[in-house]
C-alpha cells in the first residue's frame, strides 16, 4: 500500500531536549516536505526536498533541521524544541512536487512544555 | 506566507445539498489542487487542475479555475455526513521552488 510514515504520532517533550520525527515513504517520490499546521495560520512548510542530499527552506525553517540521506527517508529534527514548536507537523511526498499530488502522512502532535 | 485564501471559513449544510467554497490567490501558478482533511488527520489529495484548464470534474466534486481572477471553486454535490471536512486549496509554482502552497481552509459541517 502507497503511503507516507510518520513516527512517532504523539509526543510531549520539554524545552531544549533534542528530538527527531521520522518520516519514511514507499512510493519512490523524489519530493518530500515537513509541514506544520497551527489554528488560523493553515499549513506552513518548513523545509522540502526535491532528491536525495538536496534539501532547501520553506515558508518556517527556524528551529528545524532535516536531512535526505536516502530517498525514501526525510527526518524533521529540532535541536532545541521551544514552546512555540507546539504544534501537529505533516511529511508529504510527492512524484516531482509540481503538478503532482501530495501524499500525508498522519501527521506527529507534538507538545513543548 | 499564504498564496490561497479560501472562503468562506466555515460552512453548515443539510445532507442532499451542494456546497461550494472557493480559493483566491496572489501571484500566477502552475497548478491548483483541493484536498480534504478530516479532524486531525492527514491530507488526502481530491482533485487537481492545470493553469490552462477551466474546468474539472471527479464524481460529485467540480472544481473551477479562472487565472484572469486568481481564483478556484470547489462543488460537493449531493453531500453526505462523510463529507464533513475541512478543504484546503493549494497552488504550486516553479518560481516558488515548486512547492505547494496551502489556503487557511474551510470547514464543512454536513448535518444529517
Amino acid at each position: 500500500e502507497a503511503q507516507v510514515t510518520q513516527n512517532p504520532r504523539y509526543l510531549i517533550t520539554v524545552t531544549g531536549k533534542k528530538l527527531t520525527v521520522t518520516c519514511s515513504q514507499n512510493m519512490n517520490h523524489e519530493y518530500m516536505s515537513w509541514y506544520r499546521q497551527d489554528p488560523g495560520l493553515g499549513l506552513r512548510q518548513i523545509y522540502y526536498s526535491m532528491n536525495v542530499e538536496v534539501t532547501d527552506k520553506g515558508d518556517v525553517p527556524e528551529g528545524y533541521k532535516v536531512s535526505r540521506k536516502e530517498k525514501r527517508n526525510f527526518p524533521l529534527i529540532l535541536e532545541s524544541p521551544s514552546p512555540n514548536q507546539t504544534s501537529l507537523y505533516f511529511c508529504a511526498s510527492s512524484f516531482s512536487g509540481l503538478g503532482t499530488e501530495a501524499f500525508f502522512g498522519q501527521g506527529t502532535r507534538l507538545t513543548v512544555v | 506566507s499564504q498564496q490561497g485564501e479560501e472562503d468562506p471559513q466555515a460552512l453548515s449544510i443539510q445532507e442532499g445539498e451542494n456546497a461550494t467554497m472557493n480559493c483566491s490567490y496572489k501571484t500566477s501558478i502552475n497548478n491548483l489542487q483541493w484536498y480534504r482533511q478530516n479532524s486531525g488527520r492527514g491530507l488526502v489529495h481530491l482533485i487537481l487542475i492545470r493553469s490552462n484548464e477551466r474546468e474539472k470534474h471527479s464524481g460529485r466534486l467540480r472544481v473551477t479555475l479562472d487565472t484572469s481572477k486568481k481564483s478556484s471553486s470547489l462543488l460537493i454535490t449531493a453531500s453526505r455526513a462523510a463529507d464533513t471536512a475541512s478543504y484546503f486549496c493549494a497552488t504550486d509554482r516553479v518560481a516558488a521552488g515548486n512547492k505547494l502552497t496551502f489556503g487557511g481552509g474551510t470547514r464543512v459541517l454536513v448535518k444529517p
